[in-house]
């Protein structure tokens, strides 16, 4: 069975551009969530799907910032327009909806690098 | 507040016992983990101790939870060069009755195992 697969793995962008980035989850996981790892700090939460609905959006850091999951599969989160401080691993994470301790199974990040 | 505070770096001899310290704000975290993320690799959950027990073994591994002072360890017995990666200690945050399950990380240990 395949794990979580994040696309792509890295991406090197000029400030102002637009970025995308893509989580396949594991097949029939409708939990799904996106954190962020700002070089050599905390992995901090971005936001949760259940299914294609956002459960919790808290910890998005502002409008540029773009996450959707339509049909309730794969999931793209999007940059517009990357800032400086917008480099880092984004990782994306998925576990089955049915119980409150399934594990999340985490992708390998795409590491994004603004210049 | 939600906050997880770990040391950055340890190093260890190979053979010898590593010890991970943690320690996390958030006094109804039900269950706390122990993740393990190896170069170009994504995060693997190694470990997890539910909030009213104490210790977890698992093979080489051992959980200490102190509740009352909010503080989770990590020990790796008979460390061995495979070893050698970053280690996340993270509480889950539960809110609207279990509807988001977010994990709060803490910065990461970089353990480094000299041969």
């Amino acid at each position: 069975e395949a794990g979580v697969t994040q696309f792509p793995s890295h991406s090197v962008i000029e400030k102002g551009q637009t970025v995308t980035l893509r989580c396949d989850p594991i097949s029939g996981h409708d939990n799904l969530y996106w954190y962020r790892r700002v070089m050599g700090k905390e992995i901090k939460f971005l936001l949760h799907f259940v299914k294609e609905s956002k459960q919790d959006e808290s910890g998005m850091p502002n409008n540029r910032f773009l996450a959707e999951r339509t049909g309730g599969t794969y999931s793209t989160l999007k940059v517009q327009p990357a800032e400086l401080e917008d480099s880092g691993v984004y990782f994306c994470a998925s576990r089955p909806l049915q119980g409150r301790n399934t594990e999340a199974f985490f992708g390998q990040g795409t590491r994004l690098t603004v210049v | 507040g939600e906050d997880v505070e770990q040391s950055l770096f340890l190093s260890v001899r190979e053979g010898d016992s590593s010890v991970i310290n943690c320690t996390y704000t958030d006094s109804s975290s039900t269950y706390l983990y122990w993740y393990k993320q190896e170069p170009g690799a994504g995060l693997q959950l190694l470990t997890y101790i539910f909030s009213n027990m104490d210790m977890k073994q698992d093979q080489r591994l051992t959980v200490l939870l102190n509740k009352k002072d909010k503080h989770l360890s990590l020990r790796i017995a008979d460390t061995q060069t495979g070893d050698s990666a970053i280690y996340f200690c993270a509480e889950s945050i539960t809110f609207r009755g279990g509807a988001t399950n977010k994990l709060i990380f803490g910065t990461g240990t970089l353990l480094a195992v000299q041969p």
